[in-house]
């Protein structure tokens, strides 16, 4: 069993259409972080999030934590051909108190021109 | 700046043979990992470090072994490969881990098979 569980595991839809990614867990992290990999390489954060509720906006991009800081959603916009990779959420949870992070299941999003 | 560099890109081994992926960044950051990715089940920590001579287990540590001799290199090696340990590997870094809060940057991955 995954520390971190998103859903869905895989997307397919049209460009310009909406879609919300989650990332769930049933224990309390300190922080959280999205990233983004494309075929072939290494994932790239998008962004970071550290207090309960809190909502960052990063274009067509909208990442919420959740209020008791199990849980955090990714939200596109109008998709675009270039939305198209692996989102996948990262976790510091309170009971590890050494340094390792963990990473979701992972939601990989086609968008179809 | 190369970033985070690794090699080989692709490698195929055989049951029971040894070999050292290797990963070094130039950003003079502190914290090192090394992760395996598989389908469906996202990034596995496998070691990680927090500075030169400090390594530690990450969440699938058995079969592999690391050492951080400087701060820019951060070998992974496997013992004695099994089938179970064909994946992606990837190494990250990031300046510190004081808040959990840093970026990590990766390499671009080493894609291993082992038959």
């Amino acid at each position: 069993t995954q520390l971190l569980e998103q859903s869905p595991q895989f997307l397919s839809i049209q460009e310009g259409e909406n879609l919300t990614v989650y990332c769930n867990s049933s224990s309390v992290f300190s922080s959280l972080q999205w990233y983004r990999q494309e075929p072939g390489e290494g994932p790239v954060l998008l962004v970071t999030v550290v207090t309960g509720g809190e909502v960052k906006k990063l274009k067509r991009l909208t990442f919420q934590f959740g209020d008791a800081r199990k849980d955090s959603s990714l939200h596109i916009t109008a998709a675009q051909p270039g939305d198209t990779g692996l989102y996948l959420c990262a976790g510091l949870p309170f009971w590890d108190t050494g340094n390792q992070f963990y990473f979701g299941t992972g939601t990989s999003l086609t968008v179809i021109p | 700046n190369a970033g985070v560099t690794q090699t080989p890109k692709f490698q195929v081994l055989k049951t029971g043979q040894s070999m050292t992926l290797q990963c070094a960044q130039d950003m003079n950051h502190e914290y090192m990992s090394w992760y395996r990715q598989d389908p469906g089940m996202g990034l596995r920590l496998i070691h990680y470090s927090v500075g030169a001579g400090i390594t530690d287990q990450g969440e699938v540590p058995n079969g592999y072994n690391v050492s951080r001799s400087t701060t820019e290199d951060f070998p992974l090696r496997l013992l004695s490969a099994a089938p179970s340990q064909t994946s992606v590997y990837f190494c990250a870094s990031s300046y510190t881990w004081a808040s959990g809060t840093d970026e990590q940057f990766f390499g671009p991955g080493t894609r291993l098979t082992v038959l």
